[in-house]
């Protein structure tokens, strides 16, 4: 069965901090992984990467994938209350489905 | 452009009953996929379409039902509900590839 696995669960850190946010997946037919970020309402997407290696950037935030190992980090540097969200990672499959991973639960502390 | 929008936003109903939930996806897009989030499940998928035809769906009772028409636009039927289907059912829409989903605000259900 396909599944998506996010660690960790939670995370509290100071504002300041850098965070690493790790995404695991197990999906037939894999064709790209995404991230969202989600605050109190719908989530809002950050970044999708279909190819090995290649990090993508925007801001503070930075993302790559390791298709070989099947996981895929987020890392956020010189972290702001504003990032306190909780992040979700989703698989894409071949079969035109979209699997989601539980989220991390950041909180940044002031 | 525009985003994706639901409709209603919110919902209150009685169990037995039946509900429908409507979704427009961003214009040019012609892939719809449905979830259920609860706190303490995710984001669940219920079921994706594109050009009126169900691609996937996920694993979800019968008493879920979906579809979608010729302009995208997409519905989603609840029936005989059930007090755990209290969620808050959210719509994506994508140009239908491995390309980026865009979610609409949702419809939060509560079931009473």
């Amino acid at each position: 069965e396909d599944k998506v696995v996010q660690s960790p669960l939670s995370l509290v850190v100071h504002e300041g901090d850098t965070v690493t946010l790790n995404c695991s997946y197990e999906v037939t037919n894999f064709r790209s992984l995404l991230w969202y970020k989600q605050e109190k309402k719908a989530p809002t997407f950050l970044f999708m990467l279909t190819s090995s290696g290649i990090e993508k950037k925007s801001g503070r935030l930075s993302s790559i994938l390791d298709k070989k190992e099947l996981f895929s980090i987020l890392n956020i540097t010189a972290t702001q209350t504003g990032d306190s969200a909780v992040y979700l990672c989703a698989a894409f499959s071949g079969t035109y489905k979209y699997i989601f991973g539980t989220g991390t639960r950041l909180k940044v502390l002031a | 452009k525009a985003g994706v929008t639901q409709t209603p936003r919110y919902l209150i109903k009685t169990r037995g009953q039946q509900v429908t939930l409507s979704c427009s996806p961003i214009s040019g897009h012609r892939s719809v996929s449905w979830y259920q989030q609860t706190p303490g499940q995710g984001l669940q998928f219920l079921f994706e379409y594109f050009s009126e035809t169900q691609r996937n769906k996920g694993n979800f009772p019968g008493r879920f039902s979906g579809r979608q028409f010729s302009n995208s636009r997409s519905e989603m039927n609840v029936s005989t509900l059930e007090l755990g289907d209290s969620a808050l059912y959210l719509c994506a829409s994508s140009f239908g590839g491995a390309d980026e989903q865009f979610f609409g605000p949702g419809t939060r259900l509560t079931v009473l």
